[in-house]
């Protein structure tokens, strides 16, 4: 599938920090989506993202799909223990509707 | 409900055994994927089933073998695996494999390990 660039690719995060992670590419995307992966636990898709500037909330979770159609955004807002695990996006291409993935960026808790 | 239901959770097997991974989802899709999990590499698809037929395969190689009964069991045969093969190997299903509905809906996983 396309390259997909996701950044950061590590975390930490303090207990009531927002935090923010994106996924850019060169290929233009018709979907975007964000999956979080539990240790030892298959991806859970947390947002779906269907149109260019769409800006969508699940709870304390907040994903755009931007403008160019080659990026999109995720936003955790004051984060707390249970968020941590590994976030992965994932986009839709355009040319042939196949999914790809990022590679991953992985919150850990700071102690 | 668990809407896509993968067994076993865990598989340690010989290079010499054949082994299958089995796959149910109970929502009602059309489309039914394999994909292979390695530590700090992104999911790489390896299969995909739409409508019980096979649309994909990414240059797997044929130890690996998909089946697809209909379209709410998928299977992965094993045999003569390498100790590289060993991963977490993810199911998914989703309305469609081509299209607007594609958003995958993953299983938990079989994490396989081959010695």
């Amino acid at each position: 599938g396309q390259q997909l660039n996701q950044s950061p690719q590590s975390m930490f995060i303090q207990e009531g920090e927002d935090v923010s992670m994106n996924c850019t590419s060169s290929s233009i995307f018709n979907t975007w989506l964000w999956y979080k992966q539990d240790p030892g636990e298959g991806p859970v898709l947390l947002i779906a993202l269907y149109k260019a500037g769409e800006l969508t909330s699940n709870g304390r979770l907040t994903a755009q799909f931007g403008i160019t159609r080659k990026d999109s955004f995720l936003n955790i807002s004051a984060s707390i223990p249970s968020d941590v695990g590994i976030y992965f996006c994932a986009g839709q291409l355009s040319v042939d509707y196949k999914l790809s993935f990022g590679a991953g960026t992985t919150v850990t808790v700071r102690a | 409900e668990t809407g896509v239901t993968q067994t076993p959770r865990h598989l340690v097997m010989g290079m010499t055994n054949k082994k299958s991974l089995k796959c149910e989802q109970h929502l009602g899709h059309n489309a039914m994927y394999w994909y292979k999990q390695s530590a700090k590499k992104p999911l790489e698809l390896m299969f995909v089933y739409n409508f019980k037929e096979q649309t994909e395969n990414n240059s797997v190689p044929s130890r690996f073998s998909p089946e697809c009964p209909n379209s709410s069991h998928l299977f992965l045969h094993l045999h003569t695996l390498q100790p590289e093969d060993s991963a977490l190997y993810l199911c998914a299903s989703s309305q469609e494999s081509t299209g607007m509905n594609t958003e995958a809906f993953f299983g938990q996983g079989t994490r396989l390990t081959v010695v």
